[in-house]
């Protein structure tokens, strides 16, 4: 079983709408939890960051942690055709441990 | 600008030679990572330094070598016992433990 599971989609939208991305974990020892978005043939941009349970909010963005149940997400709202985009989950430890990527694609 | 600096952005590897990629940060962090990616499978981490003059193999280092001998550097090896070396090839840097990481732009690398 790896550490941190992510689907890897793709994931496809109409514009407008809202879009949830998951990630499941198994080391309760993560306690720093981030999101990239990451374009073709780029670098990953840190969209989002947290370190506790709850949720963090970021004008379209909202990261929700659920340590008890090991379960991260990120919701889109009022999604663009700018936001189509590979998602990568990562959690921290001593290094960074990272999800596949989930490919979002959001069509007009 | 504070960031991230990888170069070159496209790299051509002839079979049996060594290559170095460039990683520069000037946002005075200790911790320094290098990820390979591949399409499909994500980041997988190759190796990381948390401070000056020492660093750690990550999970697939075999065919690599690292140097850290200034904080804002952290070259990064490909050398001819790699026998896959064509990938994209990510930096990353972040303060410590329990902190956000940043990433360069990526090198991509191509053995021809």
């Amino acid at each position: 079983q790896k550490e941190v599971e992510q689907d890897p989609g793709p994931l496809s939208v109409p514009e407008g709408a809202i879009v949830s991305l998951n990630c499941t974990y198994s080391n309760s020892a993560f306690q720093y939890f981030m999101w990239y978005r990451q374009y073709s043939r780029k670098g990953p941009e840190l969209l989002m960051y947290t370190y506790s349970s709850g949720n963090k909010e970021d004008g379209r963005f909202t990261a929700q942690v659920d340590k008890s149940s090991k379960y991260i997400s990120l919701f889109i709202r009022d999604s663009q055709p700018s936001d189509s985009a590979t998602y990568l989950c990562a959690m921290s430890a001593s290094t960074l441990i990272f999800g596949t990527g989930t490919r979002l694609q959001v069509f007009p | 600008d504070g960031g991230i600096t990888q170069s070159p952005k496209y790299l051509f590897r002839k079979e049996g030679q060594n290559v170095t990629l460039s990683c520069e940060q000037n946002l005075n962090h200790d911790a320094m990572y290098w990820y390979r990616q591949d399409p499909g499978q994500g980041l997988r981490l190759i190796y990381y330094s948390q401070i000056v003059n020492d660093f750690q193999k990550g999970d697939i280092a075999e065919g690599y070598s690292v140097s850290r001998e200034k904080k804002e550097s952290f070259p990064l090896t490909v050398t001819s016992a790699q026998k896959n070396p064509t990938a994209f090839y990510l930096c990353a840097s972040r303060t410590g433990m329990n902190t956000e990481a940043f990433f360069g732009q990526g090198t991509r690398l191509t053995v021809v």
